[in-house]
């Protein structure tokens, strides 16, 4: 899994199977999080998001869990397609100005 | 919706040369920033613009300057380029939570 400011971990799953990508946030008072896809030679795109009242939410194919005891989030890719490959960051909100990213995950799908 | 556009797409500088980075977003977000992009960095925040006329620095201002006289328009100056300037930077405007990234300068300083 990735926290925020450390190197890119990386992860590698076989094409069908379910993929999660873990993220550690630093701020116990962030009260907002996201979780983006980048692909190579792209700009960042909104995959989910979450906010800090819920546990888990759901998307197409995604699910976001939010653990605020140890300030842990996850991001679950179910059926995980070659066209997955990418990097996943996690952001948290600071305040309301302030979106903190973590380095990010590379996630590789094997056909 | 053309969403958020930036250019150059790349860019070459020698040290001490100036250029501003165009950032253009038509989706009428008051809210835009823009992040540099370093390996195993993740973004970082450099300033960002709560609405026009008004900006504030982010988490790595310094070398960097911004201005936002209209809604749709946030540009990013380069007054003196140095090497550890060279990054990929990306410029992003917000609704609701939702930041919408354009598709990135990168950026070489020798």
């Amino acid at each position: 899994g990735e926290s925020v400011g450390l190197h890119l971990p990386t992860l590698s799953v076989q094409e069908g199977d379910n993929s999660i990508i873990n993220c550690a946030y630093s701020n116990s008072a962030s009260d907002y999080f996201i979780w983006y896809k980048q692909e190579s030679g792209k700009g960042p795109q909104f995959i989910i998001d979450i906010r800090s009242n819920m546990d888990k939410r759901q998307g197409q194919r995604v699910t976001v869990l939010l653990n605020k005891t140890v300030k842990h989030l996850s991001l679950q890719i179910a059926a995980t397609q070659p066209g997955d490959s990418a990097v996943y960051f996690c952001a948290e909100n600071m305040n309301n100005n302030d979106m903190r990213f973590g380095a990010g995950t590379r996630l590789t799908v094997k056909p | 919706n053309a969403g958020v556009t930036q250019t150059p797409k790349f860019q070459v500088l020698k040290t001490g040369q100036s250029m501003t980075l165009q950032c253009a977003q038509d989706m009428n977000h008051e809210y835009m920033s823009w992040y540099r992009q370093d390996p195993g960095m993740g973004l970082r925040l450099i300033h960002y613009s709560v609405g026009a006329g008004i900006t504030d620095q982010g988490e790595v201002p310094n070398g960097y300057n911004v201005s936002r006289s209209t809604t749709e328009d946030f540009p990013l100056r380069l007054l003196s380029a140095a090497p550890s300037q060279t990054s990929v930077y990306f410029c992003a405007s917000r609704s609701h939570g939702t930041q919408y990234f354009g598709p990135g300068t990168r950026l070489l300083v020798l």
